[in-house]
């Protein structure tokens, strides 16, 4: 069965710090990623996807996850995080069933980044 | 075009009483899912849809049914509600095929059980 392993429930940075938000998973086929991100009290938005090909992907905001196949890792990253960053991010992962098709998501359990002037 | 909304925002039940949640979505989307969000457990699936009248178990269906009456709802029922369901209930819904299909959530359904 696949899981996935966030090592941090909480990651507390001062603004303008770099941060990486650790993103592991288990699965023996072929896997989509995705990080998704809960602002407080909202639903939760995707904030970027590894589908294949490239594997740095990269979010309209700055943030970046490179996948690692041979680690199973996802982590995200942002070189320089701002006080609008503070929410909770999770990391999803879905396998490919036999032909292609999509399975359902497999969530991590969170890690709650917050951002400190 | 609204996405997916849900009804109510906020309920709160008292032990072994029963409620609906509604769903719905405009986007005309095949798939559709029920998820509980605990603290530090991450989203977890209750129930999910890949068609009007057809429904399937996630990983934590107990004390949960759901109906697909119609492609644009998705109904979550509780029929006798219990502490250990105070949670928050996200619905998405999804367009499948082959390949990559994101999901869209809702805003959330706040329950408290006492």
């Amino acid at each position: 069965a696949q899981s996935v392993t966030q090592l941090d429930s909480q990651v507390p940075v001062f603004e303008e710090a770099p941060v990486e938000l650790r993103c592991n998973y288990s699965s023996s086929v072929s896997v989509y990623l995705f990080w998704y991100v809960q602002y407080p009290n909202q639903g939760l938005q995707l904030l970027l996807k590894y589908l294949s090909g490239s594997t740095l992907v990269e979010s309209i905001n700055g943030f970046e996850a490179e996948f690692n196949k041979s680690q199973t890792s996802f982590h995200l990253r942002k070189p320089s995080v701002h006080i609008s960053d503070t929410a909770e991010y999770f990391c999803a992962v879905s396998v490919l069933n036999y032909g292609g098709s999509q399975g359902n998501l497999i969530f991590g359990k969170g890690t709650k980044l917050s951002v400190k002037p | 075009n609204a996405g997916v909304t849900q009804t109510p925002k906020f309920r709160v039940l008292k032990t072994g009483q029963s409620m609906t949640l509604l769903c719905a979505q405009d986007m005309n989307h095949e798939y559709m899912y029920w998820y509980r969000q605990d603290p530090g457990m991450g989203l977890r699936l209750i129930h999910y849809s890949v068609g009007e009248g057809t429904t399937a178990k996630g990983e934590v269906p107990d004390g949960y049914n759901v109906s697909r009456l119609k492609k644009q709802n998705f109904l979550l029922g509780l029929e006798s509600a219990a502490p250990s369901q105070t949670s928050v209930y996200f619905c998405a819904s999804s367009y499948p095929g082959t390949g990559y299909h994101e999901q869209y959530f809702g805003p959330g359904t706040r329950l408290t059980v006492t």
